[in-house]
């Protein structure tokens, strides 16, 4: 079955420092990745995505991720973190079954900036 | 171009009561799909609509059901509320583009429902 693991479940960074969230997935075919951020109650806004090519991704924000197929991973990085990067961040894998396509989700890492 | 939209923001009911939930997707999108995210954990997939059939189902028991209409917009019901009921619940858009595949989902910012 897929799944997705977000080992850090709660990461404080201060403002101007670099940020990597990790993220290790489980899927017997070639994945397709996904980042996500959550604010506060709010939905949930696409950061960035691998389906293929490039394994290093560029998103929205100033993040970006790389796929290491060898690691199962697809860490999310950013050089230096601003004070509204303060959310939860959510990876996911796109999981192909039943003729469908569902996403599964890790449960989420949540990230405080300090000033 | 309007975004996923979801109604109502907020809903409060009491154990056993039914529940009906909205979604209209963003525009140019045929697929959608729902997911349940409980206090503090990533969100579930629940089912996912296409061509006005349900294609593929989440762990979820048959209290969960849905639907969606010609226009691509959909609803979630559940029936027989329970406490554990009580999350936040997103539905997500996206366009078919294989057999099987859908491109980028989409997400609405969700309705909180809270069974009491």
């Amino acid at each position: 079955a897929q799944s997705v693991t977000q080992p850090d479940i709660h990461i404080t960074v201060s403002e101007g420092a670099s940020l990597e969230l990790r993220c290790n997935y489980s899927y017997g075919a070639t994945p397709y990745l996904f980042w996500y951020v959550q604010s506060p109650g709010q939905g949930l806004q696409l950061l960035l995505k691998y389906f293929s090519g490039d394994t290093l991704v560029q998103g929205i924000k100033g993040f970006e991720a790389e796929f290491k197929r060898s690691q199962s991973s697809f860490n999310l990085r950013k050089p230096s973190v601003h004070w509204s990067d303060a959310a939860e961040y959510f990876c996911a894998v796109g999981a192909l079954q039943g003729g469908s396509e569902k996403l599964v989700f890790g449960k989420g890492t949540k990230l405080t900036v300090n000033p | 171009d309007a975004g996923v939209t979801q109604s109502p923001t907020h809903l409060i009911k009491t154990r056993g009561q039914q529940v009906t939930l909205r979604c209209s997707p963003k525009s140019g999108h045929d697929t959608v799909s729902w997911y349940q995210q409980a206090l503090g954990q990533g969100p579930q997939f629940i089912f996912q609509y296409y061509e006005e059939e349900e294609r593929q189902r989440g762990n979820f028991p048959d209290r969960f059901s849905g639907h969606q209409f010609p226009n691509y917009s959909s609803e979630l019901n559940v029936n027989a509320l329970w406490l554990g009921d009580s999350a936040l619940y997103l539905c997500a858009s996206s366009l078919r583009v294989g057999i099987s595949l859908t491109d980028t989902q989409y997400f609405g910012p969700g309705t909180r429902l809270t069974v009491l």
